[in-house]
């Protein structure tokens, strides 16, 4: 069955370079879209297609491919960017998949 | 402002039904596919369904097939998530999305995202 596999848990110090890896076949054919899940709060899409950012967010995040990886790149950690991080993508019956989600923590 | 506001969610016992709406407002609802995703209380994302903006494409993830049906009003800009025989682990925060599609005509890439999010509205099912 298709699925997108996050690890769970990555911490990083304050002000570092921070990858968070999404893996998974779909990926060969469609880009990962990234959301950024604060506690309580609805998700918001932070990187979609190759690296694309939507109006509003910060240009310390970014995206990137290889194969079927994709990853999410935050340079210059800050406080603020201390939560859950789901990778999205389709499927082959062109159904929206989800991975399990990173919690950042920020050190 | 470009929004989704959900409502509808409550407490009802197993094998019960609910209706959840999805109200949209500064954008031409009409334009675009919707989805709902839920998430159960610590757990991820999990995409429910999506329709087109005609209505004509509909499709479920395999865990509601069968007692979910999604539908749409284009005129009144609302978005529905009918849930029947619903179980206990049906309870989560349920959420619907605007599905946005990209074309980058330089690359020759399309990109397929959900752009827009509403709050959310608590479904829980126990007896």
């Amino acid at each position: 069955s298709s699925e997108l596999t996050q690890d769970p848990a990555v911490s990083v110090a304050l002000g570092q370079t921070v990858r968070i890896r999404c893996q998974g076949d779909n990926l060969r054919s469609y880009y990962a879209n990234w959301y950024q899940q604060k506690p309580g709060q609805a998700p918001v899409l932070v990187i979609y297609g190759k690296s694309n950012r939507p109006s509003g967010i910060s240009d310390r995040f970014s995206g990137s491919s290889s194969g079927d990886t994709a990853y999410f790149t935050i340079t210059g950690a800050q406080a603020e960017d201390e939560a859950d991080y789901y990778c999205n993508s389709r499927d082959s019956s062109a159904n929206h998949l989800f991975g399990g989600g990173t919690k950042l923590t920020v050190l | 402002q470009v929004q989704l506001v959900e409502s509808g969610g409550g407490l009802v016992k197993p094998g019960g039904s609910l209706r959840l709406s999805c109200a949209a407002s500064g954008f031409t609802f009409s334009d675009y596919y919707m989805s709902w995703i839920r998430q159960a209380p610590g757990k991820g994302l999990e995409w429910v369904s999506y329709m087109s903006n005609t209505g004509k494409t509909i499709s479920y993830a395999d865990s509601v097939k069968g007692r979910f049906t999604i539908s749409r009003d284009n005129a009144k800009k609302l978005l529905y998530l009918q849930m029947n025989s619903l179980r206990v682990g049906d309870t989560a925060v349920y959420y619907c999305a605007r599905d946005n599609e990209e074309v980058n005509q330089v690359l020759y890439e399309r990109y397929f995202y959900m752009d827009v999010w509403g709050k959310g509205t608590t479904v829980t099912v126990s007896s």
